[in-house]
C-alpha cells in the first residue's frame, strides 16, 4: 500500500520538554522521508527531511530518524517552545511512477506555557 | 519574491458551476502538483506535472483538470462543482531530482 500513518492526532507538551512525533509506513517503494509544519490557514512548510540512505538528520532542535526496516520514522524536538505549537504532518515520497508525497494525517502539537 | 503563488484565495460558488484556479510559481522549478485538503485536513495529492507533461493523474472526478502552459504555471479547473468539492487546493513545487516540495497559500473552495 501507499499509506503512510501518523498514530497520535495530538500531544501536549510542556515548554523546555522533549517530544516525539511518530509516523509508518507501508512498503518499501518510500524513498524520502519529511516533517512538515502547519498553522491553522496557513499551508504546509518544510521542517526536516532526509533521504532513504541516511537514517538521522539533525537540524537545531529538531531531528529526524528512519528506521527503514521498522518502516517508521520519527521526529524529535528538544527544548519544546510555545512557538512550535502547530500541525505537524509527516510525509513520505512514493517513488514509484511519478514521485508522489504521501501524507500522514498530521498531530497537533500544543506547546504550553 | 520567489515562491508559489495561488489565486485567488476563496472562492464560494453554487453546485453545478465551473471554477478555475491559478498557480505560479517563481522558484526556478519544474514540477508542480495540486494537492486537495479535506475537511478532515487530510492532504492527498490529485496531480503533478513536469514540464508540462502529466506524471501523476490520481484517481479524481474527470470534472477535474489541470493545464499547464509552461513549467512555472498549472491550473486546475472544476467544471460542474459538486458540494463534496469544497476544500482547499495547494499548489506544490519542486525541481525535478530533487524531493522538497514547496507549497502556495491555497486556495478554499466553498460550494453552496
Amino acid at each position: 500500500g501507499q499509506q503512510v500513518k501518523q498514530s497520535s492526532p495530538s500531544l501536549t507538551v510542556q515548554e523546555g520538554g522533549i517530544l516525539i512525533l511518530n509516523c509508518d509506513y507501508e512498503n518499501d517503494m518510500f524513498d524520502y522521508f519529511a516533517w512538515y509544519k502547519k498553522y491553522p490557514d496557513n499551508s504546509p512548510t518544510l521542517l526536516i527531511s532526509v533521504r532513504s540512505n541516511v537514517d538521522k538528520r539533525e537540524d537545531g532542535r529538531f531531528t529526524v530518524f528512519l528506521n527503514k526496516s521498522g518502516k517508521h520514522f520519527s521526529l524529535h524536538i528538544t527544548a519544546s517552545q510555545p512557538e512550535d505549537t502547530a500541525v505537524y504532518l509527516c510525509a513520505a515520497n512514493y517513488g514509484g511512477s511519478g514521485n508522489k508525497l504521501i501524507f500522514g494525517t498530521g498531530t497537533l502539537l500544543s506547546v504550553k506555557p | 519574491e520567489t515562491a508559489v503563488f495561488q489565486t485567488p484565495n476563496y472562492h464560494v460558488t453554487q453546485v453545478g458551476n465551473e471554477v478555475s484556479f491559478n498557480c505560479k510559481q517563481t522558484l526556478g522549478h519544474d514540477t508542480m502538483y495540486w494537492y486537495k485538503q479535506d475537511s478532515k485536513k487530510l492532504l492527498k495529492i490529485m496531480f503533478s506535472y513536469n514540464n508540462k507533461q502529466l506524471i501523476v493523474n490520481e484517481t479524481v472526478p474527470r470534472r477535474f483538470s489541470p493545464q499547464s502552459s509552461d513549467k512555472a504555471h498549472l491550473n486546475l479547473r472544476i467544471k460542474s462543482v459538486e458540494p463534496e468539492d469544497s476544500a482547499v487546493y495547494l499548489c506544490a513545487s519542486r525541481l525535478w531530482g530533487a524531493y522538497e516540495q514547496y507549497f502556495g497559500p491555497g486556495t478554499r473552495l466553498t460550494v453552496l
